[in-house]
């Protein structure tokens, strides 16, 4: 089974500067990856996901995505953060069309 | 992109109530998956389904159950609520691609306080 770890159960950043939230995954084949962002009282939403097509992968609310092979990493980054930014992020991988969910980091963005 | 629905949105009920969390989605979708979360913590998967008349349990020991009668629906049943049932419960459903790839859809969830 795969697995997913997301290094940092906290993250903190002030209002504007660089975000970086971290996931790894445990496969020996490229497998398919998500990120999700999820607000107060809400569900899961798709930010950006990896097809294959292109390594760097962009998503909503200027987030984006770097698959990394050698480093079994998919990471999270947006340049400048925003106050509304703050929210849960789950890492997640399907193989074999099976979903694995990492435990999630919480973002605060301070202003 | 794929519209899930779940009902209620609340629900605050005392021990010993039976309830149906209801989910439904319009996009035809095959498989459709129950998970529970508590606040700020991971997702645990507790149902699935692939199809209709097909319900599995998932990785996380639940009491409740599940029933796919129609492609749409996806209800969950706790036959009797008690306060460790308290929780979030988000409803999922995947939407296949042309190459074959699933990617999972959520629908806004259902927050449970049980008394």
């Amino acid at each position: 089974a795969q697995s997913v770890t997301q290094l940092g159960s906290h993250v903190s950043v002030s209002e504007g500067a660089l975000v970086l939230l971290r996931c790894n995954y445990s496969s020996s084949v490229p497998p398919y990856l998500f990120w999700y962002v999820q607000y107060p009282n809400q569900g899961l939403q798709l930010l950006l996901k990896y097809t294959s097509a292109a390594t760097l992968v962009k998503g909503i609310n200027g987030f984006e995505a770097e698959f990394k092979k050698s480093e079994t990493s998919f990471h999270l980054t947006k340049p400048s953060a925003h106050m509304s930014d703050a929210a849960e992020y789950f890492c997640a991988v399907s193989d074999r069309n099976q979903f694995y969910f990492g435990t999630g980091t919480s973002l605060t963005v301070i202003p | 992109e794929a519209d899930i629905y779940q009902t209620p949105r609340y629900l605050v009920i005392g021990t010993g109530k039976k309830i149906t969390l209801e989910c439904s989605q319009t996009m035809g979708h095959d498989k459709m998956y129950w998970y529970q979360q508590d606040p700020g913590m991971e997702l645990h998967l507790i149902h699935y389904s692939y199809g209709v008349n097909s319900t599995e349990k998932g990785d996380l020991s639940s009491e409740s159950t599940v029933s796919r009668i129609r492609t749409e629906h996806f209800p969950l049943t706790l036959e009797s609520a008690r306060p460790s049932h308290t929780s979030q419960y988000l409803c999922a459903s995947t939407l296949r691609d042309r190459g074959g790839q699933e990617t999972q859809y959520f629908g806004p969830g259902t927050r449970l306080l049980v008394l």
